[in-house]
This record gives structure tokens, sequence and C-alpha cells, in this order.
């Protein structure tokens, strides 16, 4: 089984910030790799997948990278909207999540 | 629109049995492969089980294979999971996806509460 971890689980960050959500995978999962947000009380939402491809409707300030065993999530400038949890996922080999991260209000 | 629409969850005691349906709409249900991902209160996403497009092919998480069957009716636009031998662990929001190849888990239901406790 291919394991997901996150770094960091937390993230304190402020409107406007830069954030960048690391994800790693046991083995390489290459381009196989989502990214989900869910808030609270609602069910996850596709932000991107096969790496770096926003689904639609997604905004722009969302970005993902990476390759192999490592992958990035990065929001370019935080908004209000984007205070929530974020999973990474693996579809190379069944499927598999990260632990999370919250990211939440400094 | 693509719907996704769980139903039948609810309090069952340990050892006891629940059945779990989704109802689809929107797509063509039959040409997509569908998965259950369960969520434990104030825990992460955990992969339970998928089905491809015609029922044919099913796989578990070691943490439910034995106890659990997935399945579908393609007529009725339905997915389906059979919960049985229920525990403590099992107590989780289940939520049914829709996965694509390409796209992984493109949608999502809003998921069904199973509480297992006497």
């Amino acid at each position: 089984d291919i394991q997901m971890t996150q770094s960091p689980s937390t993230l304190s960050a402020s409107v406007g910030d830069r954030v960048i959500i690391t994800c790693r995978a046991s083995q390489s999962v290459s381009p196989w790799l989502a990214w989900h947000q869910q808030k609270p009380g609602k069910a996850p939402k596709l932000l991107i997948y096969k790496v770096s491809i926003l689904q639609s409707g997604v905004p722009s300030r969302f970005s993902g990278s990476g390759s192999g065993t490592e992958f990035t999530l990065t929001i370019s400038s935080l908004q209000p909207d984007d205070f929530a949890t974020y999973y990474c996922q693996q579809y190379n080999s069944y499927v598999s999540f990260g632990p999370g991260t919250k990211v939440d209000i400094k | 629109e693509v719907q996704l629409v769980e139903s039948g969850g609810g309090l069952v005691q340990p050892g006891g049995s629940l059945r779990l349906s989704c109802a689809a709409s929107g797509f063509t249900f039959s040409t997509y492969w569908m998965h259950w991902v369960r969520q434990a209160p104030g825990k992460g996403l955990v992969w339970v089980a998928r089905i491809n497009g015609d029922g044919s092919s099913t796989y578990y998480a070691d943490s439910v294979k034995g106890r659990f069957t997935i399945s579908r009716d393609n007529a009725k636009n339905t997915l389906y999971l059979q919960m049985n031998r229920l525990t403590g662990d099992d107590t989780a929001l289940y939520y049914c996806t829709r996965y694509g190849m390409t796209t992984s888990f493109d949608y999502w239901g809003q998921g069904d509460l199973v509480t297992v406790s006497s």
C-alpha cells in the first residue's frame, strides 16, 4: 500500500499570505495525485487532479506541482473562503489519502 | 448537474448490519467507477471500497474486507454498501464518490452518518 504524508498538519496564516502544503508518497505516484478541500460539515471538493490540473471552477490562486513522491499545493494569496482542511490523494495504485492539513486564521 | 445522495445511515448496535445507498443523477452512471470513502468524527478521509462500471470488479480496504460488500444497480442508478459485523471503528460519515480515471474523485455526496454503539 502507498502511504501518504502531509506537512504541516496545521498552518496558521493571514488573508493575502502565500501558503504551501507539502505531500509525500511512500513510492512514486506520478502523475496520479489530487488535492481536495474540505470545509467543516461539508463534503470534500476536488481542487486539482493529475498533479497540476485545476478542476473546473477552481480559482487560479490554487496551483499544484511536483513529481515522483513529492508534491505541493500552493495558494498564492489566501482568501477568507480558503480556510479549510486540504487532503492530498494518490490514485496511482488503488487509492489513499494524506492525513490532511488544516489552514486556520492566524 | 451531477448529484450523489446517500441514505440508509443511522444508529446500529455492535455486530449489526446496515445498507447504505447512493442515488446518482446527472451523468451516465454505468460508465463510471464508484467508491465509498469514510471519515470518522474529527478524523481524515479513508478509502473503503470501489466498484467498476458494470459491477464485475470490486476491491476493499483491509479493514472492511469480508464484512462490507459494494454493489450497484445501473438500471436504478444506485450504488450500495452492505455493512455487516459492524464495530465502533466503523462509526463514520460515509461518502459515495464518482471516480474519473483522470480526475479521480470529481464529485462527492453529502455523506451519511453511521454510528455503531450499544
